[in-house]
């Protein structure tokens, strides 16, 4: 069983839409969740992380923690053509030396 | 400008060649990874390094060997490459023990015929 289990899509959404991404993960001992957004050819870049449970926004993002059933979810309100990339989710230890990704969604906007 | 920077960005080359895929940040991080990106298997870790002379292995290190003489530079070496090499590697470097972001080069591309 792979560590975290990411949902590859693609996903298809018109312009203004909400967009909801999700993992799951296996090892209860995660304490850092992170969404890193991949356009083609490029490097992720860091979107958001959050520590242990609850949520966090940052304009038009909201990620969710659920550590009771190991599972991480990121919002995209009024989604626009350029968030159209592929959507990383990424988990760390207390330590920050080891990283564990999820394989990727894939998301189109459509304008 | 914040800058992790890799060579080559494509490289077509044939088994059991040895090669060397450079990697350098001009961030003063103390940490860096390699990572491999195949599909549907998303990013594995290969190695990382919290600081110079300090390396580990990762998740995936079978076939790869690094090593980190300089802060700057985390070089990824594949002494004898075999195809089931082939992927999209992407380096990254970060502050050490920190919830900062890793930056991302943009990947080399091999392809181990």
């Amino acid at each position: 069983q792979k560590e975290v289990e990411q949902d590859p899509g693609p996903l298809s959404v018109p312009e203004g839409a909400i967009v909801s991404l999700n993992c799951t993960y296996s090892n209860s001992a995660f304490q850092y969740f992170m969404w890193y957004r991949q356009y083609s050819r490029k490097g992720p870049e860091l979107l958001m992380y959050t520590y242990s449970s609850g949520n966090k926004e940052d304009g038009r993002f909201t990620a969710q923690v659920d550590k009771s059933s190991k599972y991480i979810s990121l919002f995209i309100r009024d989604s626009q053509p350029s968030d159209s990339a592929t959507y990383l989710c990424a988990m760390s230890l207390n330590n920050f030396n080891k990283f564990y990704f999820g394989s990727g969604t894939k998301l189109n906007v459509k304008p | 400008e914040a800058q992790v920077t890799q060579n080559p960005r494509y490289l077509i080359t044939v088994t059991g060649k040895k090669l060397t895929v450079t990697c350098s940040q001009n961030m003063n991080h103390e940490y860096m990874s390699w990572y491999r990106q195949d599909p549907g298997l998303g990013l594995r870790q290969i190695y990382y390094s919290m600081n110079v002379e300090v390396t580990d292995k990762g998740d995936v290190p079978e076939g790869y060997k690094v090593s980190r003489k300089e802060k700057r530079n985390f070089p990824l070496i594949l002494e004898s490459p075999s195809p089931n090499q082939t992927s999209l590697y992407f380096c990254a470097s970060s502050r050490q023990y920190s919830n900062q972001p890793q930056h991302f080069g943009d990947g080399t591309r091999l392809s181990i015929l």
